[in-house]
């Protein structure tokens, strides 16, 4: 599994666009990016999965760039609620199949 | 989407007894199902597989006969933590996949189960 890098912890403010940036030097060609939300003492929530250029659902955007090596998380319009870890993975695309390695996560704080 | 369940959410209890942590997907057959741990501002750290009528794959470090892994059911596991000490209080949590095309990317988590040994 591609290794994934992404800053301990982020700072926002209710109403703000927030931009969470994971590296993955080492993705494979077959490999998909995962990210999950997890609130304190809850079990973490998948968000969304991308391969290339951009995913877009009711919660969140994934930008991916051409070479694959990075990905960024968009959260459009933060609130409170907001406030969590989240946790870029990547592997192949069956990620509901297999567990899961999850790294070090970006614990995002909003404030009010 | 699909719905995993935890049972108790939070349990305390004296050092050397046994407890066992419930984990049943609600809505669908899960054949397989993971079991995590996470301690205080930590990542998840996987513990083992659950394999519905077959042994348990454990992960390295993990001992399996502390903890006892047993899948009778297609919808549920369960995780006994055996002759608990304080370095087993932890947050332990379960997930579980629904055998559909739709699930392939995405796993179920259930809330978690708050354990502290006294």
């Amino acid at each position: 599994l591609a290794k994934t890098t992404q800053p301990i912890s982020m700072d926002s403010y209710e109403g703000q666009e927030v931009n969470i940036t994971c590296s993955h030097n080492n993705i494979a060609t077959n490999d998909y990016i995962t990210w999950y939300q997890q609130f304190p003492s809850q079990g973490p929530r998948f968000i969304i999965q991308g391969y290339k250029t951009k995913v877009t659902n009711e919660v969140a955007s994934l930008f991916i760039p051409a070479d694959r090596k990075s990905s960024t998380l968009s959260l459009p319009r933060v609130s409170l609620s907001d406030t969590a870890v989240y946790y870029c993975l990547v592997g192949t695309r069956d990620t509901g199949r297999r567990a899961l390695t999850f790294g070090s996560g970006t614990r995002l704080q909003v404030q009010p | 989407g699909a719905v995993v369940s935890q049972h108790p959410s939070r349990v305390i209890c004296k050092s050397g007894t046994s407890v066992k942590i419930e984990c049943r997907s609600l809505d669908f057959q899960a054949t397989t199902m993971f079991w995590y741990r996470q301690f205080p501002k930590q990542s998840l750290m996987l513990m083992a597989t659950s394999n519905e009528g077959s042994k348990a794959t454990y992960e390295q470090g993990v001992e399996k006969d502390k903890f006892l892994i047993n899948h009778a059911s297609l919808t549920l596991s369960t995780l006994t933590v055996t002759s608990a000490h304080p370095e087993d209080s932890s947050f332990y949590i379960c997930s579980a996949s629904p055998p559909s095309a739709s699930s392939y990317n995405e796993q179920f988590f259930g809330p978690g189960t708050r354990l502290t040994v006294l």
